[in-house]
């Protein structure tokens, strides 16, 4: 049963198009976040929700659109796709009572455009 | 603001000997620090963490990381590296007093083990 699931694993895709992936958490957490690892490996916050409220709000284009629809879910749609939107996607979550600071994330969304 | 800085992008070490990668952070209160793992194409795990307390923390898979305050470092040790053990390593920093719990990751350090 994994705890932090996205899919899909792999999108390919022409620049201009728009997606969307889609992250579920099991763990009964109430705050969610999504990340972005570029090709170097660095790993930077995009957003956060806690309890379907946006907390963080990174410097992120707003062709990218979080949405919670329940505190188990968090979805990003990316709108107009850019090529160097390619990149891998994390999910994760986390307590927020009593924050411990640990984060479980997916396995990642692999995004390329073409 | 916090930062985190990992100083070795990559590091080689034969397989049954010790390792250690290192972590700088810069935060304002008492940090909350953590070491991540990530294994080729999978999500980010975490070895070990330090909020408070004993300076020397255990974590699974062997690995210990001790916090010096006055060097603002966490690094990481390991006595002797399985080739398993090859993968990329994020050490970060948070605090309770962060907008809400946000983490700030070092740029990671890849780790090479030779049979």
């Amino acid at each position: 049963d994994t705890a932090v699931s996205q899919t899909p694993k792999y999108l390919v895709t022409q620049m201009g198009n728009d997606k969307s992936i889609k992250c579920e958490q099991n763990l009964g957490h109430d705050t969610m976040y999504w990340y972005k690892q570029d090709s170097k490996k660095f790993l930077k916050i995009m957003f956060s929700y806690n309890n379907k409220e946006l907390i963080i709000n990174e410097t992120v284009p707003n062709r990218f659109s979080p949405k919670s629809p329940d505190k188990a879910h968090l979805n990003l749609h990316i709108n107009s796709l850019e090529l160097g939107d390619s990149a891998v996607y994390f999910c994760a979550s986390s307590r927020s009572g009593g924050w411990t600071g640990e984060l479980f994330f997916g396995e990642g969304s692999r995004l390329t455009v073409l | 603001a916090q930062s985190v800085t990992q100083p070795d992008i990559h590091i080689t070490v034969s397989e049954g000997a010790s390792l250690e990668l290192r972590c700088n952070y810069s935060y304002g209160a008492t940090p909350y620090l953590f070491w991540y793992v990530q294994s080729p194409g999978q999500g980010l795990q975490l070895l070990l963490k330090y909020f408070s307390g004993d300076t020397l923390v255990q974590g699974i898979k062997g690995f210990e990381a001790e916090f010096k305050r006055s060097q603002s470092s966490f690094n990481l040790r390991k006595p002797s590296v399985h080739w398993s053990d090859a993968a990329e390593y994020f050490c970060a920093v948070g605090g309770k007093d962060t907008n809400a719990g946000k983490s700030t990751f070092g740029d990671g350090t890849t780790l090479t083990v030779k049979p």
